[in-house]
């Protein structure tokens, strides 16, 4: 069974600010992918970055970057230079490659990113 | 350039009603998903078509039916709703594998009375 837990129901943090927000996983998979995606206030959900458990280094795309430890199963969000329109809801994902957990893609709790100006 | 289509956008219904929700993508996508959203919840899955021809359960499957009529359709049918089932519904799909992000749809809001 693979499982996918964020800890943090809400984070603040000052604009302009960087921010990490933590995901924990767990699957006895030794392929899988990892994804973030942000759902704002509109309830839309937007794919952010992906790492894939083979990737040698942590996926960066703009602002976004994530801290890939694969001996302690996490994969936390950094938002470097937070900007007020982060401030959404954001969700850690999980897929793994095979088993019986073949194309199931597994979501976190989410964590509530609010940026004060 | 549609990506994931869900219908209808809201619904409103009594309890023991029935109802199909409808999913589409047009980007030739293998697997497709059916995700409920609560507050405090955060996105469980309902069902899964890792390919055309295959379903599978997901987290919270009871009172749900799937269907992947084809490679592009993919619904969702409550059979006897109930205020339980009040959320909102999204729709997914991603292409087969590990390594592929998920597009979703616009979600349905669904109300059980």
């Amino acid at each position: 069974a693979q499982k996918i837990t964020q800890t943090q129901p809400g984070m603040f943090v000052q604009e302009k600010e960087a921010v990490t927000l933590d995901c924990t996983y767990d699957t006895s998979d030794p392929s899988y992918g990892l994804f973030w995606y942000k759902q704002p206030s509109s309830g839309e959900m937007i794919f952010l970055i992906y790492q894939g458990s083979y990737d040698q280094q942590n996926a960066t795309e703009g602002r976004y970057s994530l801290n890939f430890q694969k001996a302690r199963k996490s994969a936390n969000l950094v938002i470097s230079a937070s900007q007020l329109g982060d401030s959404a809801m954001y969700f850690c994902a999980m897929r793994a490659a095979g088993g019986t957990s073949y194309g199931k893609l597994t979501f976190g709790q989410g964590t509530i990113l609010t940026v004060h100006p | 350039n549609a990506g994931v289509t869900q219908t209808p956008k809201f619904q409103v219904l009594k309890t023991g009603q029935s109802m199909t929700l409808q999913c589409a993508q047009d980007m030739n996508h293998n697997s497709m998903y059916w995700y409920r959203q609560d507050p405090g919840m955060g996105l469980r899955l309902i069902y899964y078509s890792a390919s055309e021809g295959t379903t599978d359960k997901g987290e919270v499957p009871n009172g749900y039916n799937v269907s992947r009529l084809n490679k592009r359709e993919f619904s969702l049918r409550l059979e006897s709703a109930a205020p339980s089932q009040t959320s909102v519904y999204f729709c997914a799909s991603s292409e087969t594998g590990w390594i592929t992000e998920a597009f979703f749809g616009q979600g349905t809001r669904l109300t059980v009375v």
